[in-house]
């Protein structure tokens, strides 16, 4: 059984540019949420996604923005990218309902 | 405004002995709590988590301690073993389905042999 996938791992891309992660969660998980860890920080919620619906969003520009497809997979889309963008991107799957999460190895996205 | 507070940014262990890794919440809505473990380049993976219904949860060598009057969790590792260095998150949510986690900014414990 695979487990949380995400892709791709690494990302260098230069600011101003536009990026897409993608996220499979783990077999029978219908909700998606994604995560931005910043060096030495913990991770913040960015938004969640359930029955293709943004459901809960945290303290995130519009730049951010996500989408989940009928198969329950995710992506997550930042536009005009900062310097700041630059961290390890997260995504944890779940089973709507559920209080625990399982989480992605990440996507190192690097932003120069 | 960080809500859950990892005030150790790191803890040295000597193999065998008990670690214990602490957590201080600031919100009284909390009522889950998790605890998850993170090696490097990969995902942070889920460890035990406790509901504000108890004071304590246990799972072998792994047991969380939670004292709501305090806005204090802990995580007790014993005996600690090298394959448990790693950091450590502690994690806060309100119960209801698909909240978010708070996350702590974490713990990295090292285990000597």
């Amino acid at each position: 059984d695979a487990g949380v996938t995400q892709s791709p791992t690494h990302l260098i891309k230069t600011r101003g540019q536009q990026v897409t992660l993608r996220c499979s969660p783990k077999s029978g998980h219908d909700t998606v949420s994604w995560y931005q860890q910043a060096l030495g920080q913990g991770p913040q919620f960015i938004f969640q996604y359930y029955e293709e619906e943004e459901r809960q969003r945290g303290n995130f520009p519009d730049r951010f923005s996500g989408h989940q497809f009928p198969n329950y997979s995710s992506e997550l889309n930042v536009n005009a990218l900062l310097l700041g963008d630059s961290a390890l991107y997260l995504c944890a799957s779940s089973l709507a309902g559920a209080t625990e999460a399982f989480f992605g190895q990440g996507t190192r996205l690097t932003v120069v | 405004d960080q809500q859950v507070k990892q005030n150790s940014p790191s803890l040295s262990v000597q193999e065998g002995r008990i670690s214990i890794l602490n957590c201080d919440y600031t919100n009284s809505m909390f009522d889950y709590f998790l605890w998850y473990k993170k090696y490097p380049a990969e995902g942070p993976t889920f460890l035990i988590s406790i509901s504000s219904i108890k004071d304590k949860n246990e799972d072998g060598r792994f047991t969380v301690f939670l004292n709501k009057s305090a806005k204090h969790l802990s995580l007790h590792i014993v005996p600690s073993q090298p394959g448990d260095s790693a950091v450590y998150f502690c994690a806060a949510s309100i119960e209801v389905p698909g909240n978010q986690f708070y996350f702590g900014t974490g713990t990295s414990l090292t285990v000597i042999p």
